[in-house]
């Protein structure tokens, strides 16, 4: 079965200091990858999506997400962090056999000091 | 051009009782899929919607039900509720069921339910 893990689950930085959240899946086949973030209180926002090409994908907000197939990885990443990225960061993937179904990671949840 | 609106934002039940919640997808989009987010936890696929018919189901019992009409918009429901159904349920919409990089899968805001 398909699964997606976060090894993060909770990561605390100040303000400007670089992000890494980590994302791997399970499935052997072609995915597509994304990553949604979920502001308190609010629905869930794509942040960025990989289905082919350039490995390096950059999304909204200054993220960006680098696909490693042979890592099965998606991480995603920003060099400086702002006090209202403060979120949590879901990575999920979809593979192309199923339809619009989307398998979630465990989430991330980012805390920012200003 | 609206979202993904859902409605109730927030409802409380009681075991044993039936819910429907009901989603109006994006403009322009035709399918709709439901997911199930508990407190603390990440979003769990539990069906997909296109052409007024169930096209994918997680692993959800047959208590857990959908319907989508011709407008394309849907309906979740219920049946025989257990406390362990409470949790924040998410319509998503996306044009035709299969994603593409044109196709982007938008999300509602959710309807909590509470079941005591």
């Amino acid at each position: 079965a398909q699964s997606v893990s976060q090894h993060n689950h909770h990561v605390i930085l100040s303000e400007a200091a670089s992000l890494e959240l980590g994302c791997n899946y399970s499935y052997g086949g072609t995915v597509n990858l994304f990553w949604y973030v979920q502001y308190p209180g609010q629905h869930l926002q794509l942040l960025l999506k990989y289905f082919s090409g350039d490995p390096l994908v950059k999304g909204i907000k200054g993220f960006e997400a680098e696909f490693i197939k042979s890592k099965f990885s998606f991480n995603l990443r920003k060099p400086s962090v702002q006090w209202s990225d403060t979120a949590e960061y879901f990575c999920a993937v979809n593979a192309n056999n199923q339809g619009g179904k989307l398998i979630f990671g465990q989430g991330t949840e980012l805390s920012v000091k200003p | 051009d609206a979202g993904v609106t859902q409605s109730p934002t927030h409802l409380i039940k009681t075991r044993g009782q039936q819910v429907t919640l009901r989603c109006s997808p994006k403009s322009g989009h035709d399918t709709v899929s439901w997911y199930q987010q508990a407190l603390g936890q990440e979003p769990q696929f539990i069906f997909q919607y296109y052409e007024e018919e169930e096209r994918q189901r997680g692993n959800f019992p047959d208590r857990f039900s959908g319907h989508q009409f011709p407008n394309y918009s849907s309906e979740l429901n219920v049946n025989a509720l257990l406390l362990g159904d409470s949790a924040l349920y998410l319509c998503a919409s996306s044009l035709r069921m299969d994603l593409r990089p044109e196709n982007t899968i938008y999300f509602g805001e959710g309807s909590w339910l509470t079941v005591v």
